[in-house]
C-alpha cells in the first residue's frame, strides 16, 4: 500500500489563480479529510468526506472546494488564489473508529 | 464548541519525563490520539486511547485520560533529543447530526529537549 499520496509537493501561485491539489489514498479508507497547518500554527479543517458523493465543511473552508466522486480520491481546489492560502496543506484518511493515516503535506506559496 | 487546547511550548532536559497536555470540548468522542509532526514532515501517530480507558501504557509513552474534566495527558519517559517535535491531541467527534465524525486537532505543543 502506498497510502495518503499527496501532489504536488510544492507549488508557488500567482494570486488570483486556480489550482487542485491531489490527494488519493489506496487503503479502502471511507473518511477524508483536507487540513491546513500555517507557520507555527495548529491544523485547521478545511473540509472533510465521510464517503464517496458526501462533503462537508470543516473550520475553513472559504476559496475551497471539494469533490468526492470515488472513494480513493479527494481533491481541494483553491478557484482565485489569495496571498492568505499560504500554507501547508495535508490530506488525511481513515476507516471509523481507527486513527488517521496523512500525507506528506502540498507546500502552497501565493504570491 | 468543539475547540481542543494545549499548552505550546514545552522545555525540558534529556533523561526527564515530559508531559504535555491537552483538554478538549466534545464529551461525544470516543478515540482519542496523539500525534508527532518532525520538522518539515506530516504526521505520525504516537498512540490513542479509547473513551472508556483510563490509562494506556506504550514502552515510554503513558497516555492518562480524565472523562471527567475532559483532560487528555501525555508522558514521556527519558526524554531523548530525538522526542523533540510538535505533539497534537486530536479528538473524534461522534455526533449524529452537526459535525459527526470530525478529526479535530488541538493547537499543538512544542517540545524542545536540551541536553
Amino acid at each position: 500500500n502506498a497510502g495518503v499520496t499527496q501532489t504536488p509537493k510544492f507549488r508557488i501561485l500567482k494570486i488570483g489563480q486556480s489550482m487542485t491539489l491531489q490527494c488519493t489514498q489506496d487503503m479502502n479508507h471511507n473518511y477524508m479529510y483536507w487540513y491546513r497547518q500555517d507557520p507555527g500554527m495548529g491544523l485547521k479543517l478545511i473540509y472533510y468526506s465521510v464517503g464517496a458523493g458526501i462533503t462537508d465543511k470543516g473550520e475553513v473552508p472559504n476559496g475551497y472546494n471539494v469533490s468526492r466522486s470515488t472513494t480513493e480520491d479527494f481533491p481541494l481546489r483553491l478557484e482565485l488564489a489569495a496571498p492568505s492560502q499560504t500554507s501547508v496543506y495535508f490530506c488525511a484518511s481513515r476507516l471509523p473508529d481507527t486513527e488517521a493515516f496523512f500525507g506528506q503535506g502540498t507546500r502552497l506559496t501565493v504570491v | 464548541g468543539e475547540d481542543v487546547e494545549q499548552s505550546l511550548f514545552l522545555s525540558v532536559r534529556e533523561g526527564d519525563s515530559s508531559v504535555i497536555n491537552c483538554t478538549y470540548t466534545d464529551s461525544s468522542s470516543t478515540y482519542l490520539y496523539w500525534y508527532k509532526q518532525e520538522p518539515g514532515a506530516g504526521l505520525q501517530l504516537l498512540t490513542y486511547i479509547f473513551s472508556n480507558m483510563d490509562m494506556k501504557q506504550d514502552q515510554r509513552l503513558t497516555v492518562l485520560l480524565n472523562k471527567k474534566d475532559k483532560h487528555l495527558s501525555l508522558r514521556i519517559a527519558d526524554t531523548q533529543t530525538g522526542d523533540s517535535a510538535i505533539y497534537f491531541c486530536a479528538e473524534i467527534s461522534c455526533r449524529v447530526t452537526g459535525g459527526g465524525n470530525k478529526l479535530t486537532f488541538g493547537t499543538g505543543t512544542q517540545l524542545k529537549v536540551e541536553l
